[in-house]
């Protein structure tokens, strides 16, 4: 029963690095998300997927790309880290409505988080 | 363009004491309505949502929130909070057609 797993969970980065967060998860939701969560400004979104082969940008989305060539993985690279990413970030899921359109009942389900440190 | 405010990022209350989490949004359409719960060191998890119909809901494990149209609010409480509630607390708010926007949370210190 994993749920929505993220890898790795902890990371250490120095200044122009890149690396990529791996999410992935086995409820066959439609649905995933990037966000990153920082002291006092709450959870932010990243990118987002409303199905496989689609992304599109959130609210910050800047030094961020993302993936979704399966289902079920959602990945989110950074090119060339900065001391300003450092951040937890959190992937979430959340299943769709038969008709297709995106309505969003906010069930989402988040992953752990994997902490991220640029230097 | 919907946001969410929590005025209070801290709120210290002592066991079996009553609690208040407060939430205020703002959208120029109708919206659903959420409060997620973040235990030390763990993902979030939904802790009770407002959709439609009526606007008192509850938690499995006591939090009732109101949804208030008039005063744009969606107040979290609970009568009698224990140790084990300690966590931050999020509201969030979608149209539900975009990705929710959460507040910047409140941690809840509940203290024996």
């Amino acid at each position: 029963n994993a749920g929505v797993t993220q890898t790795p969970k902890f990371r250490v980065l120095k200044t122009g690095q890149s690396m990529t967060l791996l999410c992935a998860q086995d409820m066959n939701h439609e649905y995933m998300y990037w966000y990153r969560q920082d002291p006092g400004m709450g959870l932010r979104l990243i990118h987002y997927s409303v199905g496989e082969g689609t992304t599109a940008k959130g609210e910050v989305p800047d030094g961020y790309n993302v993936s979704r060539l399966k289902k079920q993985n959602f990945l989110l690279g950074l090119e060339s880290a900065a001391p300003s990413q450092t951040s937890v970030y959190f992937c979430a899921s959340s299943d769709h409505r038969p008709s297709g359109r995106f309505i969003n009942t906010g069930e989402l389900f988040f992953g752990e988080g994997s902490r991220l440190t640029v230097l | 363009a919907q946001s969410v405010t929590q005025l209070d990022s801290q709120v210290p209350v002592f066991e079996e004491a009553p609690v208040e989490l407060r939430c205020n949004y703002s959208s120029s359409v109708s919206v659903y309505l959420f409060w997620y719960v973040q235990y030390p060191n763990q993902g979030l998890q939904l802790l009770l949502k407002y959709l439609s119909g009526s606007t008192l809901v509850e938690s499995i494990n006591g939090f009732e929130a109101e949804f208030n149209k008039s005063q744009t609010s969606f107040h979290l409480r609970k009568p009698s909070v224990h140790i084990s509630d300690t966590a931050e607390y999020f509201c969030a708010v979608t149209p539900g057609r975009r990705a929710l926007t959460f507040g910047s949370g409140t941690r809840l210190q509940v203290q024996p």
